[in-house]
């Protein structure tokens, strides 16, 4: 079965400071990748996505992640923290024929003014 | 604009009674899924249904049944409540596998 690691459950960052949640995977076939994100008393929401084109994925509100398949990572970042940005992120793969997704444990972004 | 609607969002249960979590989606999607989130373990699937008229388990189904009743509504049953149970659940849809998921905003269930 397919895995996510995410590094850190927490974590810090000043605003306008670059923001980087870590993500690693474990998947015997090329996967497809997901990043979520959880505010407050809400549902996940979809960040961007990764199935198999483009190697660097832009999505909302300014994210961006790289699939890097020699290092079974595909890392969320953003070049400046918003206040806004203050929620806790998910990083997700593919399983069992691409039938469903596997979460991992979450990373919740703080933001310090 | 409804997307995913999940009904009730906040439910208090003795321990030993049943109920049952409804989820409606309006966007024609094949698969819906259950999922419960607990703190420090990120998002488990309890049961999914890849398409109309199929279910299949998931990671964590032991004390859960599902039912699809239609392409629209998927819903999740607790037959006897467990304090272990108490979690928050969300149901998604999808598509299909090139998308990804809508969420609801999610069921707070507390069994005491």
């Amino acid at each position: 079965a397919q895995s996510v690691t995410q590094l850190g459950s927490h974590v810090s960052v000043s605003e306008g400071a670059l923001v980087l949640l870590r993500c690693n995977y474990s998947s015997s076939v090329p996967p497809y990748l997901f990043w979520y994100v959880q505010y407050p008393n809400q549902g996940l929401q979809l960040l961007l996505k990764y199935t198999s084109a483009a190697t660097l994925v832009k999505g909302i509100n300014g994210f961006e992640a790289e699939f890097k398949k020699s290092e079974t990572s595909f890392h969320l970042t953003k070049p400046s923290a918003h206040m806004s940005d203050a929620a806790e992120y998910f990083c997700a793969v593919s399983d069992q024929g691409f039938q469903k997704l596997v979460f991992g444990t979450g990373t919740r972004l703080l933001v310090s003014p | 604009n409804a997307g995913v609607t999940q009904t009730p969002k906040f439910q208090v249960l003795k321990t030993g009674q049943s109920m049952t979590l409804q989820c409606a989606q309006d966007m024609n999607h094949n698969s819906m899924y259950w999922y419960r989130q607990d703190p420090g373990m990120g998002l488990r699937l309890i049961y999914y249904s890849a398409s109309e008229g199929t279910t299949d388990k998931g990671e964590v189904p032991n004390g859960y049944n599902v039912s699809r009743l239609n392409k629209r509504e998927f819903s999740l049953r607790l037959e006897s409540a467990a304090p272990s149970q108490t979690s928050v659940y969300f149901c998604a849809s999808t598509p299909d596998r090139d998308y990804g998921y809508t969420f609801g905003s999610g069921t707070r269930l507390t069994v005491v």
